[in-house]
């Protein structure tokens, strides 16, 4: 069945510095994904991508999907400690996530 | 709205019992879901039920059963708990007729089986 891969698994940064995960899918897929989850939290829905090759942008976050739509990719511009959390994707149907990947930000 | 709602948020079982873990939206969502997330893992789909009346395995449906009570609840039962049981337990809910609709998440019951 469908798969999505995620990496990296965690990522430590320094506040200010930026950070991007990336999401890859075996077969292609109708859209994407992204979730937060703070540490101690449920995940929470940040955004859905659709078209192929689209960009979609909320203040710091730009999202990405691939030309292909078998990958995604989330960048953090100038990560602050609020962006601590686990960061998934998720393909279409029945809902299937990545791993994750685990940030943590250094202040 | 309440949500997704879960019920109960901690619960300590020993090897060989049973339990059931209830979950409640008020969203009239049509589809809902069952996760497990293990320390450091992400999350992997046990069950799901596209709509009142069907359910189907996810990824580990092994030691689980789930029966979809009515449109709001969805309910996961452990007939026999073991040690590797032990996980936080996510429920969520869609609007399955909305196609790319997101999930909404409850809270969580966290589970320890000794």
């Amino acid at each position: 069945g469908q798969q999505v891969m995620q990496i990296p698994q965690y990522q430590h940064v320094q506040e200010g510095e930026d950070f991007t995960t990336y999401c890859n899918s075996s077969t292609t897929l109708s859209n994407i994904q992204w979730y937060k989850q703070r540490p101690g939290g449920h995940p929470v829905f940040l955004i859905q991508l659709v078209k192929s090759g689209e960009v979609k942008k909320q203040k710091r976050l730009t999202f990405q999907f691939g030309e292909a739509k078998k990958n995604s990719s989330l960048h953090i511009t100038a990560t602050q400690t609020t962006d601590v959390g686990t960061y998934f994707c998720a393909g279409q149907g029945d809902m299937r996530f990545g791993a994750g990947t685990r940030l943590t930000v250094k202040p | 709205n309440a949500g997704v709602t879960q019920t109960p948020k901690f619960q300590v079982l020993k090897t060989g019992q049973s339990m059931t873990l209830q979950c409640a939206q008020d969203m009239n969502h049509n589809s809902m879901y069952w996760y497990r997330q293990d320390p450091g893992m992400g999350l992997r789909l046990i069950y799901y039920s596209a709509s009142e009346g069907t359910t189907d395995k996810g990824e580990v449906p092994n030691g689980y059963n789930v029966s979809r009570l009515n449109k709001r609840e969805f309910s996961l039962r452990l007939e026999s708990a073991a040690p590797s049981q032990t996980s936080v337990y996510f429920c969520a809910s869609r609007d399955g007729h909305r196609g790319n609709s997101p999930l909404h998440f409850g809270n969580g019951t966290r589970l320890t089986v000794t």
